[in-house]
């Protein structure tokens, strides 16, 4: 069964940086589309970011360009969203979800648990 | 970037009773359509793909039908773990957009 396992949230001050870790099983890891989904509280779901499989490839929402990275290290099976210049809007509950294939747009099939990353002054 | 709406917001219903959700997008996405549904405090789940095609495990009350930019998705009789927020989400163009969600709660 998928597995998927994040790691990394807090509370932060404006301005600070976090990183934020997926753990990935049970599947082939490299072979996939991996995603960062976002949910403020009591808001609904909120795409953040896409990388490809192969990592060649990779896509933001208008609201995180330039202030977040995302990555993925194939040979750790491990997804990666680095987080800049926080801002109140960025507080949520941060999920990884698995997409269906390699590359392109992608349905997605599984989802983590979320990590919650607050950021408060 | 393609806008996704649903209706209704909320409904009431009863165990037993046929629900249906409406999703439309704001331009045309084919049948690249997702519905997710998530609980309280709990992760989303993958329902449907494809508009239409269930997801493993998914049971065959649920049903999903559309294209182009009108969707919808329908629990032919509701029962008690199926109370929940329904998401649709367009995944034809980065960025991939959801709708606002449909609460689905007991009456």
């Amino acid at each position: 069964e998928v597995q998927l396992l994040e790691s990394g949230g807090g509370l932060l001050q404006p301005g600070e940086s976090l990183r934020l870790s997926c753990a990935a099983s049970e599947f082939t890891f490299s072979s996939y589309v991996m995603s960062w989904v976002r949910q403020a509280p009591g808001k609904g779901l909120e795409w953040v970011s896409s990388v490809s499989g192969s990592a060649d490839s990779s896509y933001y929402a208008d609201s995180v360009k330039g202030r977040f990275t995302i990555s993925r290290d194939n040979s750790k099976n491990t997804l990666y969203l680095q987080m800049n210049s926080l801002r109140a809007e960025d507080t949520a509950v941060y999920y990884c979800a698995k997409g269906n294939r390699g590359r392109g747009v992608v349905y997605f099939d599984h989802w983590g648990q979320g990590t919650l990353v607050t950021v408060s002054s | 970037d393609i806008q996704m709406t649903q209706s209704p917001s909320s409904l009431s219903a009863s165990v037993g009773d046929r629900v249906t959700i409406t999703c439309r997008a704001s331009q045309g996405i084919s049948n690249y359509l997702a519905w997710f549904q998530q609980k309280p405090g709990k992760a989303p789940k993958s329902l449907i793909c494809a508009a239409s095609s269930l997801h493993s495990g998914v049971p065959s009350r649920f049903s999903g039908s559309g294209s182009g930019t009108d969707f919808t998705l329908t629990i032919s009789s509701l029962q008690p773990e199926d109370f929940a927020t329904y998401y649709c989400q367009q995944y034809n163009t980065y960025p991939f957009t959801f709708g606002p969600g449909t609460k689905v709660d007991i009456k």
